[in-house]
């Protein structure tokens, strides 16, 4: 198994959906979890922190199922703008350095 | 906002020279990273740099590559021997924890 797996894509959604994004680890003592967007060409940037009880950042709700080593991204009322690879990102188990990165999903949100 | 500052943001080498990847992290953070992303492909973790030694380094990360914290604000990725397969965009990171990293513009690696 894969240490970070996405949901392969590419999601192309009209402007205004909602669209969902899921993400699975492997390593069951892995501590932290993010998600980055990545537009092309460019650095990945950090879009939130994902904590056990879930977290909201206005259109964004991030979710963690520790039991199931699952995470997730929920964009609603999405914009043009939101176009761009998501890439789920875990850290920790044995090192806290170690980083993992996701092979990401694109999306492109259509007029 | 603070920014990570990568130079060159693209280098051309021929292949078997060695390269000096050059990143400025955020002045107070203190965990400093590099990755790569090869065209088309998920960014992969090479090291991580803390208190002045590699605090963890994955397979990728071989004898072919060194980093190093030259002074107080520079922190560098040496690649020697380049081959084409080390053509690929090479991402500083800097954090404060080892969480919420930063990320440099990158820089460009063409083996030719």
């Amino acid at each position: 198994r894969k240490e970070v797996e996405q949901d392969p894509g590419p999601f192309n959604v009209p402007e205004g959906a909602t669209v969902a994004f899921n993400c699975t680890y492997s390593n069951s003592a892995s501590q932290s979890f993010f998600w980055y967007r990545q537009d092309c060409r460019k650095e990945p940037k950090l879009l939130m922190s994902v904590y056990s009880s879930g977290n909201e950042d206005g259109r964004f709700t991030a979710q963690l199922n520790r039991a199931s080593q699952y995470i997730s991204l929920l964009i609603r009322d999405s914009k043009l703008s939101d176009s761009a690879t998501y890439l789920c990102v875990v850290n920790g188990g044995t090192s806290y350095d170690k980083v993992i990165f996701g092979p990401g999903t694109s999306l492109s949100v259509i007029p | 906002e603070p920014e990570v500052t990568q130079t060159p943001s693209h280098q051309v080498t021929q292949m078997g020279q060695e390269v000096i990847l050059r990143c400025v992290p955020i002045s107070n953070h203190l965990y400093f990273y590099w990755y790569r992303q090869i065209l088309g492909q998920k960014v992969e973790f090479l090291v991580s740099f803390y208190n002045n030694e590699i605090s963890e380094k994955s397979e990728i990360f071989d004898d072919q590559f060194s980093v190093e914290r030259p002074d107080g604000s520079n922190f560098t990725l040496k690649i020697r021997s380049t081959k084409l397969e080390d053509s690929a965009m090479y991402f500083c990171a800097s954090s404060v924890s080892a969480e919420g990293y930063t990320f440099g513009s990158g820089t460009r690696l063409t083996v030719v």
